[in-house]
């Protein structure tokens, strides 16, 4: 199976900053990669798949890059409701599986 | 306006069956595949398994920690997909939401469409 690492696993933080996740895959996954945003209580929102390509909705503050076993989610100046927790996902084999998740947090 | 509404959930003792509805609208179910992700009290999200769509012969996958226990099936006729979870364990307590893919760049993505899930607690 594929595993997937983010870091940080939590990260605390202003409105207005600069955010960057990293996730990075066990083995090559080409583009294949999806994040999610989750807040409490609620489903998982799609906000990047291809790595790169934002889902229809979703601000563009946020963007996503990398290829193969490295990828980064940027949210370029943080908002009030981007407060969340951040998962990314590979789609390159089954089974399919999530990172473990990134918690943004108010600073 | 979408709509996907996951039912069944409730508490079921160790070792009993259960199965899970997920009824679909607005949109074209039959033309996409659909996921069961599941996720336990305070903890990530992990992918149970997905049926793709008639086109691609309803053809199923499965995450080993659900493989030979789980059964994910749909009925487009009734815009309805189901996940029948057997030999139920203590660790399958999770909140279980359904999602409907898309496929993009040589890949089918989880997730562009969520229902709200169902809460399944397993326990005696």
């Amino acid at each position: 199976d594929i595993q997937l690492t983010q870091s940080p696993s939590f990260l605390s933080a202003s409105v207005g900053d600069r955010v960057t996740i990293t996730c990075r895959a066990s083995q090559g996954i080409s583009s294949y990669l999806a994040w999610f945003q989750q807040k409490p209580g609620k489903a998982p929102k799609l906000l990047i798949y291809g790595a790169s390509t934002l889902q229809s909705g979703v601000p563009s503050r946020f963007s996503g890059s990398g290829s193969g076993t490295e990828f980064t989610l940027t949210i370029s100046s943080l908002q009030p409701e981007d407060f969340a927790t951040y998962y990314c996902q590979q789609l390159n084999d089954y089974p399919l599986t999530f990172g473990p998740g990134t918690k943004v947090d108010i600073k | 306006e979408v709509h996907l509404v996951e039912s069944g959930g409730g508490l079921v003792q160790p070792g009993g069956s259960l199965r899970l509805s997920c009824a679909i609208s607005g949109f074209t179910f039959s033309d996409h595949y659909m996921d069961w992700v599941r996720q336990a009290p305070g903890k990530g999200l992990e992918w149970v398994g997905r049926v793709r769509n008639k086109a691609n012969s309803y053809t199923t996958e499965y995450a080993a920690s659900v493989k030979g226990r789980f059964t994910i099936s749909r009925d487009d006729s009734k815009n309805s997909l189901y996940l029948q979870i057997n030999s139920l364990k203590a660790e399958d307590t999770a909140m279980y939401f359904c999602a409907a893919g898309f496929c993009s760049g040589g890949t089918c993505y989880v997730g562009v469409y969520w229902g709200q899930g169902t809460l399944l607690t397993v326990s005696s």
